[in-house]
């Protein structure tokens, strides 16, 4: 079955300081992976994901198949990204896992 | 502005008392998924809608049903709830299942209490 972990529960960056999100998962074949994100009292909703290739508010993220990780980045974080962020799998677009989750607090 | 809507926002319930609970979108979206999120925990998938199409996790309990009567409308029916199904539940749609097409929009989520 497929999983996807998150080892850091909590991560608090300084402002301005660059900050890097942990994914990893398994499965052997060729998932889709994303990043969503919880802002306070907001939905659920989609950063970004590997197939679009692109930077979503400064952040980026690549899929290493040989690692099975898909870690989030971005070299210089604002308070404003202060948020609970969720790596997920789908497999040809189905069977999507969402990891545990990693809040992100980012310090003035 | 389209969007997901799940009501009621909190619901309580006694154990064992069957509980429904509604999502409606106004995206047009082809898909409809219910996930359930316990504290501090990974939204799960319980199951998906593919227009009327119904795919069920394989670990999704019995307990938990779904119907989806229309395009707009897709309902979650927890049969006899158990203390374990105290849980926050989120509905989500996506044009499609194909990369591209399966960005899931989330609603707001209902908060069940199971008494």
């Amino acid at each position: 079955a497929q999983r996807v972990t998150q080892p850091e529960k909590l991560l608090s960056v300084f402002k301005g300081a660059p900050v890097e999100l942990k994914c990893n998962y398994s499965y052997s074949g060729s998932p889709e992976l994303f990043w969503y994100v919880q802002y306070s009292r907001q939905r659920l909703q989609l950063l970004l994901r590997h197939i679009s290739r692109e930077s979503i508010k400064g952040f980026t993220a690549d899929l290493n198949k040989g690692e099975t990780s898909f870690h989030l980045k971005k070299p210089f974080a604002q308070e404003e990204d202060s948020a609970m962020y969720y790596c997920a799998l789908s497999v040809r677009g189905q069977n999507f896992v969402f990891g545990p989750g990693t809040r992100l607090s980012v310090l003035p | 502005d389209a969007m997901v809507i799940q009501n009621p926002r909190y619901q309580v319930t006694q154990f064992g008392k069957p509980v429904t609970l509604s999502c409606s979108q106004t995206l047009n979206h082809n898909v409809m998924y219910w996930y359930q999120q316990k504290s501090s925990q990974a939204p799960k998938l319980l199951f998906h809608y593919y227009d009327k199409d119904f795919n069920n996790e394989a670990d999704t309990p019995d307990n938990f049903q779904s119907r989806r009567p229309n395009t707009s409308f897709c309902f979650l029916d927890i049969r006899s709830p158990g203390l374990g199904d105290a849980a926050m539940y989120l509905c989500a749609t996506s044009r499609g299942l194909a990369a591209s097409y399966n960005e899931q929009f989330f609603g707001p989520g209902t908060r069940l209490t199971v008494l």
